[in-house]
């Protein structure tokens, strides 16, 4: 498999839930993000890491948790969510820090109920 | 307060014709544009970029023009065909933002048969 995969691709969940999301990338990049779409917004950046370690964290409430065991997979844990959370979250990987071109995964629509 | 904006929620095209997607942003530091394409389902998927070096670049039938005193740029397709129609994003990034894209909130192009 190429490119950039996430699973589950459809989510529900309850507030009181604890979920993860994962994403996996077989491009061989070192960079890997985590977004958040909401309906009517513009994408927003959420997490990045490089070489495994975060190097942002674009103030995001602690329901949200990522992880990033090696390179090429990314999670996201998600606890105590709020029906606001629900929103179209996309895994993005890119060769570096320092290269602009991001490749993205499908995503994963989740509803939060 | 956004700094990419795409002021045409939607576009309508003829097959054939030239489709002409615009894109404003307001902060001068950033010195890389993408355009990204999306079909509903899937994630966003990088299409052509210009360096702040560059007026144009071509690939293909698709053309980015980079106004750089408007702080403008558009996306020429010409010309369109009907597999085009997807939603369109603008992003733009700086070095100094240690690379993190800032997008719009898309364009829906149709291209009618």
């Amino acid at each position: 498999e190429t490119g950039v995969t996430q699973t589950p691709r459809h989510l529900v969940m309850g507030m009181t839930n604890k979920k993860s999301l994962k994403c996996e990338q077989h491009l061989g990049h070192n960079a890997m993000y985590w977004y958040k779409q909401s309906a009517k917004k513009p994408l927003e950046l959420m997490f990045v890491y490089n070489f495994k370690e975060q190097t942002e964290n674009n103030s995001v409430p602690s329901r949200f948790s990522p992880e990033c065991p090696n390179s090429s997979h990314l999670f996201l844990h998600l606890h105590t969510l709020q029906p606001e959370d629900s929103a179209l979250y996309l895994c993005a990987s890119s060769l570096g820090l320092r290269r602009y071109e991001q490749y993205f995964g499908p995503g994963t629509r989740l509803t939060v109920t | 307060d956004q700094q990419v904006k795409q002021n045409s929620p939607s576009l309508s095209v003829q097959e054939g014709r030239i489709s002409i997607l615009n894109c404003d942003y307001t902060n001068s530091m950033f010195d890389y544009f993408l355009w990204y394409k999306k079909y509903p389902a899937e994630g966003p998927t990088f299409l052509i970029s210009i360096s702040s070096i560059k007026d144009k670049n071509e690939d293909g039938r698709f053309t980015v023009f980079l106004n750089k005193s408007a702080k403008h740029l558009s996306l020429h397709i010409v010309p369109s065909q009907p597999g085009d129609s997807a939603v369109y994003f603008c992003a733009a990034a700086y070095g100094g933002s240690n690379y993190k894209l800032t997008f719009g909130k898309g364009t829906l192009l149709t291209v009618n048969p």
